[in-house]
C-alpha cells in the first residue's frame, strides 16, 4: 500500500509570493494534517481536515489555509511568503477522525525555501 | 507556550548501551504519548506510544515510561545500535481535540559504534 505522497518534494520562492502544496494521503485514509517543522522549534500543528472539513487548526496566520478534496487528497497554500516560512512542511493522513492512539502517517515533506 | 518539552536537543551514546531520552508536558488533559522517529530527508515514523492509564510500555528494544506525577516520559533503548541515530520526537495526544498531535522540539540520537 502506497504510504503519504507529497509535492512537489522542494521548492524555492521569493518573498512576496504565493506557494501551494499537496498531499496524497494513503488510500482509505480520510484525515489529513498539516505541519511545519523548523529547526528548534519541533513540528508546529498547521490544521487538520477530515471529510473535506477542517476540523482543527494551530495557531498560525491566516497567510496559511487548507482544503480537502472528496477524494482525501488535501492541498496547503501559504500566501505572501515571508523568509521565516521556511521550513519542511509535513502531511499526515489517519484512518478516522479519532486515531484513538494518536498514530499518523507521514509523508516525507515538502522543503519549502524563501529567498 | 511549549505543553511538549524535550530539554535535550543532542545526545551521544555508544553502541551496544543504553540511550535515555526524556520529555517532559504541561497538560495533564493529554491522554496518549509517542514517540516519533525522524532520519534526514524522511518524514516522522511512528516508534512506540504509552496510554495515560499506563505507566510502561514495551516493545522490542524500545521501552517508554510514564510518570504521571511528575509529568515527565522517557524512552529508554537497549542496546543502542548505529541505525537508531535519527531525532527522536516526544508527542501528546487528546481525543479531545481530534488528530493534532503537539510535539516536543526533538532530541538528535547519535549511536557511535
Amino acid at each position: 500500500k502506497a504510504g503519504v505522497t507529497q509535492t512537489p518534494r522542494y521548492l524555492i520562492k521569493t518573498r512576496g509570493q504565493q506557494v501551494t502544496l499537496s498531499c496524497s494521503p494513503i488510500s482509505g485514509h480520510r484525515s489529513v494534517s498539516w505541519y511545519q517543522q523548523t529547526p528548534g522549534q519541533g513540528l508546529q500543528f498547521l490544521f487538520e481536515y477530515f471529510s473535506e472539513t477542517q476540523r482543527n487548526k494551530g495557531n498560525f496566520p491566516g497567510r496559511f489555509s487548507g482544503r480537502q478534496f472528496s477524494n482525501s487528497r488535501s492541498e496547503m497554500n501559504v500566501s505572501t511568503l515571508e523568509l521565516g516560512d521556511s521550513a519542511l512542511y509535513l502531511c499526515a493522513s489517519s484512518l478516522e477522525a479519532n486515531s484513538n492512539t494518536g498514530e499518523l502517517f507521514f509523508g516525507e515533506g515538502s522543503r519549502l525555501t524563501v529567498l | 507556550d511549549q505543553q511538549v518539552k524535550q530539554n535535550s536537543p543532542s545526545l551521544s551514546v555508544q553502541e551496544g548501551r543504553i540511550s535515555i531520552l526524556n520529555c517532559d508536558y504541561t497538560n495533564s488533559m493529554f491522554d496518549y504519548f509517542l514517540w516519533y522517529k525522524k532520519y534526514p530527508a524522511e518524514g516522522p515514523t511512528f516508534l512506540i506510544s504509552i496510554s495515560s492509564i499506563k505507566d510502561k510500555n514495551e516493545d522490542g528494544r524500545f521501552t517508554v515510561f510514564l510518570n504521571k506525577s511528575a509529568k515527565h516520559l522517557s524512552l529508554h533503548i537497549v542496546p543502542s545500535q548505529p541505525g537508531d541515530s535519527a531525532v527522536y520526537f516526544c508527542a501528546s495526544y487528546s481525543m479531545e481535540y481530534g488528530n493534532k498531535l503537539v510535539f516536543g522540539a526533538g532530541t538528535i540520537l547519535r549511536v557511535k559504534s
